[in-house]
This record gives structure tokens, C-alpha cells and sequence, in this order.
């Protein structure tokens, strides 16, 4: 498995919305409904944020939600808050585990 | 609640042996139920998958890493460890332990430690 594209940065003010993609192929994204994001703040431990594409782990805010279409899978934030400003990476399984390169969001 | 912490060298000398163990606490590496994994980030790149261990001793590594990398747990400590052999720069990197779920989820990763950082000078 290759690493799954994603743009290196993207950003919106407070209250937009923003949307980071996630390309892998039709091995991975396209075939499979295992695509996890993750939220990364510096310094500190990565935190899942979905899984199976659009499921919500407990205590994950609604304003975070997952889709997919194809080979890409998409993160939507709604409602940008500052706290928001992190690392994503989105991951796919197949029988092992790839991440993406990493999107920098950054709430202007 | 979960928690995981990694230990281990902060430097490495190239072509050594990387050795880190994740320390559980607040449930069980014998569960039946999850994996416990390794994932890496070098410095200002992404995430990267190492490997993962089910209680049984069954293990899973990434092909691009496969005959340098050592998955193994003592599920008498509730510890498991990582190895990475013939280290170089290009190892460098904060070394994260996790736990996932099993079948699809074994690439979940819902717990992770907060990450130990390892130096290889070149």
C-alpha cells in the first residue's frame, strides 16, 4: 500500500466550515469502508476523531464528520473553532495500516 | 482508564537496534479483544505505521519495514515492545504505541501513548 494523498494544508475562519481530502486507491479507500481521521496537536497524542469512514468515537464533537466517495474520503469540520488549528491524517486499512501525509488546518 | 506509555533509549547509534516497550496500564494486553500496535512520525513528516501484535503472539508489520521490525509482548508485565533493526537517520522519529481494534478495526487505532522521541545521528 501506498501512502494516501492529502492536501498539505487548509484553513477557514471561525464558524466555516472546511473539508480535507483523503485519495488512496481502489485497493484501499475505494473498496473498503475502513478510513480513519485523526486529529494531531503537536507534541501530544494523536486523537481518532472517525472511523469507518463516518463514525464518531465518544465524546468527538458532531461538528466533525466523514465521508466517502470513490477513492476519496473527505473530513468536513463545520463550525470552525480555534481549538480546531491541528495536524489530520486520515488512515486506510487493507490488511495493513497506511496514513496519509498529514493536512495542517489551520482557523485564521 | 487506558493508558499507555512508551520507554526506551532517546539515542540509537546507526546500524544498532532500536528497543522500546509500551507499558498498559488500566486494562489488559491478554484481552482477546484488540491489537496493540507501533506507529512513528519523523520530524515534520507524517504518520507511519510500524506493526501490531495480537495477545496470541499473531503479529502484522508493515511490508515496507518487514524483515527490520519486531513486534512482541510479555503479557506478564502487560508491556509490549518494538524492535528495529539496523537503525539509520531515516529512522529518526517519535515513536507512538497504540491500541486497535480487531478485524477492520485492527486499523483503528482509539488509544495511543504520548510518544518518545528517538535520535540516530547520521
Amino acid at each position: 500500500q501506498s501512502a494516501l494523498t492529502q492536501p498539505p494544508s487548509a484553513s477557514g475562519s471561525p464558524g466555516q466550515s472546511v473539508t480535507i481530502s483523503c485519495t488512496g486507491t481502489s485497493s484501499d479507500v475505494g473498496t473498503y469502508k475502513y478510513v480513519s481521521w485523526y486529529q494531531h496537536h503537536p507534541g501530544k497524542a494523536p486523537k481518532l476523531m472517525i472511523y469507518e469512514v463516518s463514525k464518531r468515537p465518544s465524546g468527538v464533537p458532531d461538528r466533525f464528520s466523514g465521508s466517502k466517495s470513490g477513492n476519496t474520503a473527505s473530513l468536513t469540520v463545520s463550525g470552525l473553532q480555534p481549538e480546531d488549528e491541528a495536524d489530520y491524517y486520515c488512515s486506510s486499512y487493507a490488511g495493513t495500516t497506511v496514513f496519509g501525509g498529514g493536512t495542517k488546518l489551520t482557523v485564521l | 482508564q487506558l493508558q499507555l506509555q512508551e520507554s526506551g533509549p532517546g539515542l540509537v547509534k546507526p546500524s544498532e537496534t532500536l528497543s522500546l516497550t509500551c507499558t498498559v496500564s488500566g486494562g489488559s494486553i491478554g484481552s482477546s479483544t484488540y491489537y496493540w500496535g507501533w506507529i512513528r512520525q519523523p520530524p515534520g513528516k507524517g504518520l507511519e505505521w510500524l506493526g501490531s501484535i495480537y495477545y496470541s503472539g499473531s503479529t502484522n508489520n508493515n511490508p515496507s519495514l518487514n524483515s527490520r521490525v519486531t513486534v512482541s509482548a510479555d503479557t506478564s508485565k502487560n508491556e509490549f515492545s518494538l524492535r528495529l533493526s539496523s537503525v539509520t537517520a531515516a529512522d529518526t522519529a517519535v515513536y507512538y504505541c497504540a491500541r486497535s481494534g480487531l478485524g477492520a478495526a485492527a486499523g483503528v487505532f482509539f488509544y495511543w501513548g504520548q510518544g518518545t522521541l528517538v535520535t540516530v545521528p547520521s
